[in-house]
């Protein structure tokens, strides 16, 4: 099975603070993404990665920046944090070259904003 | 942009029963869909997908549906049973595009 592991399930920050937000996944794929899920308005794409050092912006980039120098971790990075980025974010990967493939989620980091 | 959509926010069954959660896509570009199950707490879980050549697929206890006349897709889970409580989320992709999802349907069993 693939295991897509976010390093924190629950992180409090203070606003303007520098965020790091770690996922791994086991399964050398090449795909990685990034999600928030918010309330009404369900899971929204803020960035992806297609392969090492490779990143494309997604639905909601503002605020967020990426790093992805190996190919089983991908980092999300909010450089100055705000509350309305309180949030549960989710880190997915999936198998390149696989026209329909599913995407493998972690279980999320939960991230309040202070 | 075009988007993902579920009729029914929140869906109410006794264990046993049969549930049907439905969704509702509005590109017709799409050619794969997604079925997501998101329990609290957790990550979204991968139940079952169809590519567009088909208009049906089973699983374990699960069944989706496609109508691509009407851009329908629905997810059908025999004998329901508590552990089934969670969200449902559909989502849809076309060639390799990044999945657009819908917004969830709860879906609560009653012992």
């Amino acid at each position: 099975d693939v295991k897509v592991t976010q390093s924190s399930r629950y992180l409090v920050k203070r606003t303007g603070e520098k965020v790091f937000l770690e996922c791994v996944q086991d399964m050398d794929h090449e795909n990685m993404f990034w999600y928030r899920q918010d309330p009404g308005l369900g899971l929204r794409l803020i960035y992806f990665s297609y392969d090492v050092k490779m990143k494309e912006k997604g639905d909601i980039p503002e605020g967020y920046s990426v790093s992805r120098e190996k190919k089983e971790r991908f980092s999300l990075i909010l450089e100055s944090a705000s509350t309305n980025q309180t949030s549960m974010y989710l880190c997915a990967s999936r198998l390149s070259g696989q026209y329909n493939s599913p995407l493998h989620f972690g279980n999320g980091t939960r991230l309040t904003v202070t | 942009g075009e988007s993902v959509g579920l009729h029914l926010p929140t869906l109410s069954v006794q264990e046993g029963d049969n549930s049907i959660i439905n969704c509702a896509y509005s590109n017709s570009a799409s050619d794969y869909f997604i079925w997501y199950k998101q329990e609290s707490g957790k990550g979204p879980q991968f139940i079952i997908d169809i590519r567009s050549n088909m208009d049906k697929r089973q699983g374990q206890r699960v069944t989706v549906l496609l109508n691509k006349t009407v851009k329908h897709l629905s997810l059908q889970i025999a004998a329901t049973q508590p552990g089934d409580s969670a969200v449902y989320f559909c989502a849809e992709t076309s060639g390799y595009s990044t999945l657009t999802f819908g917004k969830g349907t709860m879906l609560l069993v009653s012992p």
